[in-house]
């Protein structure tokens, strides 16, 4: 069965450190997505991308954030500089037509766990 | 904002029994989706819903999309011990519009004593 895979499982970093986070969606949708997870909340939408281009970003998707999908198969979510607060579980997900009706529905990956130090 | 407020937050029951929670909104959803996470995973779709008033299983689980379009529930029937895990309900951010986004609800944790 398809899924969504991310690299890395687990990342530390010291605060101020860059990071890349790396997924590679199911390979038939058009529709990629990155959220988050702090330890014990819910899960939160960061930023949603279509057409080689962000569509839609929350107000947690500050200029720290960046995303891109530089092939075919790969989209990464990059944090600048690292700060404490970033420590959560990033979640890829990606869809076949875009959230909120049928094909919408979004496949998550496993995760990668961020431990900023 | 749009906020999903999930009940209850957490449930202790014995292996074999019924499991009901549920999910609520201030806002109207055009789409109600309920995931499952276990520890240390992503969220796993586990019932989409489209339509008012729908009802749909899948295995022993069973959904519905409230008829005023502001709730959801999520029965599991019989339970197991792998049911154990939070169920959280999900909905599309802006109602008909954009990307559709999901927001997601706190979640309920089940625990199930064999």
């Amino acid at each position: 069965e398809p899924e969504v895979t991310q690299t890395p499982s687990h990342q530390v970093t010291q605060m101020g450190q860059e990071v890349i986070l790396r997924c590679v969606p199911i390979s038939n949708h058009l529709y990629f997505y990155w959220y988050r997870q702090i330890l014990g909340q819910k899960v939160e939408f960061l930023v949603s991308f279509y057409n080689n281009e962000i569509s839609e970003k929350s107000e947690i998707f500050d200029d720290q954030f960046s995303v891109e999908r530089p092939d075919g198969s790969n989209f990464t979510l990059k944090i600048r500089s690292t700060k404490l607060e970033d420590s959560a579980m990033y979640f890829c997900a990606s869809s076949e037509a875009g959230a909120g009706g049928p094909g919408g529905e979004l496949f998550f990956g496993e995760g990668s766990r961020l431990t900023v130090l | 904002g749009q906020q999903l407020n999930q009940s209850p937050q957490s449930m202790f029951i014995q292996e074999g029994e019924d499991v009901s929670m549920n999910c609520t909104s201030s806002s109207i959803f055009n789409t109600w989706l309920w995931y499952k996470q276990d520890p240390g995973e992503g969220p796993v779709l586990l019932i989409a819903l489209y339509k008012a008033g729908e009802l749909t299983s899948n295995g022993r689980l069973t959904a519905q999309f409230g008829i005023t379009r502001k709730d959801s529930f999520l029965n599991i029937s019989a339970s197991i011990p792998s049911d154990v895990g939070i169920y959280f309900c999900a909905g599309p951010l802006n109602y008909g519009g954009s990307q559709g986004n999901l927001i997601f609800g706190k979640g309920t944790k089940l625990s199930v004593k064999p």
